[in-house]
């Protein structure tokens, strides 16, 4: 099984500029997760889905930010404009169902905003 | 709101030292706990779980036991080796179907 798999592993962008990262869940999984993890406020969920439907996205900073998933194998999590305070490190994370507990990490994307 | 506390880190052995890490919780109801692993450069990966009381869940040498009169869920390992050098996340599952981790507690293992 090739795991949750995210790209790109690394992004350095400037200011103002738009920032993609991808993610692909683990075959089978319908549900979602995007988290981001900063030393000053450790791991963060940010908003999950389920069947592709957004479930909660209390944890969304603000409308710069926003996350889609078109189809069961594929999700995306957009800052428009980027700003220095989101550098962090963003993982995706995939469960079977909503009825199981464990989730699987991606390897995370690296984010530097400068 | 449901939260989890660790013990705060760096936390620094030698090699062969007796490991706990302590983990408390508040939580509606009975959640499911966890410990998850972050090598260096890495995603956070399952070490191990318990979903009631007095459940042990254990994995690679390590053990925590679900202690709901304490409302802890301690990790223990009884000879670190250098490769477990980590950060370890306890976390865990609430009634929204959601993973609340505490603030992780970096290991650094010295041979």
């Amino acid at each position: 099984d090739a795991g949750v798999i995210q790209s790109p592993r690394h992004e350095v962008t400037e200011m103002g500029q738009e920032v993609t990262l991808r993610c692909k869940p683990i075959s089978g999984h319908n549900s979602l997760f995007w988290y981001r993890q900063t030393m000053m406020r450790g791991l963060e969920l940010l908003i999950y889905f389920n069947n592709n439907v957004p479930i909660d996205d209390s944890g969304m900073p603000e409308d710069r930010f926003s996350a889609k998933m078109p189809n069961a194998s594929f999700s995306t999590l957009k800052i428009q404009p980027s700003e220095p305070r989101d550098s962090a490190v963003y993982f995706c994370a995939s469960r079977e169902t909503a009825y199981q507990e464990t989730q699987y990490f991606g390897p995370g994307t690296r984010l530097l905003v400068l | 709101g449901d939260s989890v506390t660790q013990m705060e880190g760096p936390v620094t052995l030698s090699e062969e030292a007796f490991l706990t890490i302590n983990c408390t919780y508040t939580a509606t109801g009975y959640p499911s706990l966890f410990w998850y692993v972050q090598y260096p450069g890495e995603g956070l990966q399952l070490l191990l779980k318990a979903t009631k009381a007095d459940d042990k869940g254990s994995n690679k040498g390590f053990e925590a036991t679900y202690r709901k009169e304490t409302t802890s869920f301690h990790l223990e390992k009884g000879s670190v080796q250098v490769s477990d050098s980590a950060v370890y996340f306890c976390a865990l599952n609430n009634q929204g179907g959601k993973l609340i981790f505490g603030q992780g507690t970096e290991l650094s293992v010295k041979p």
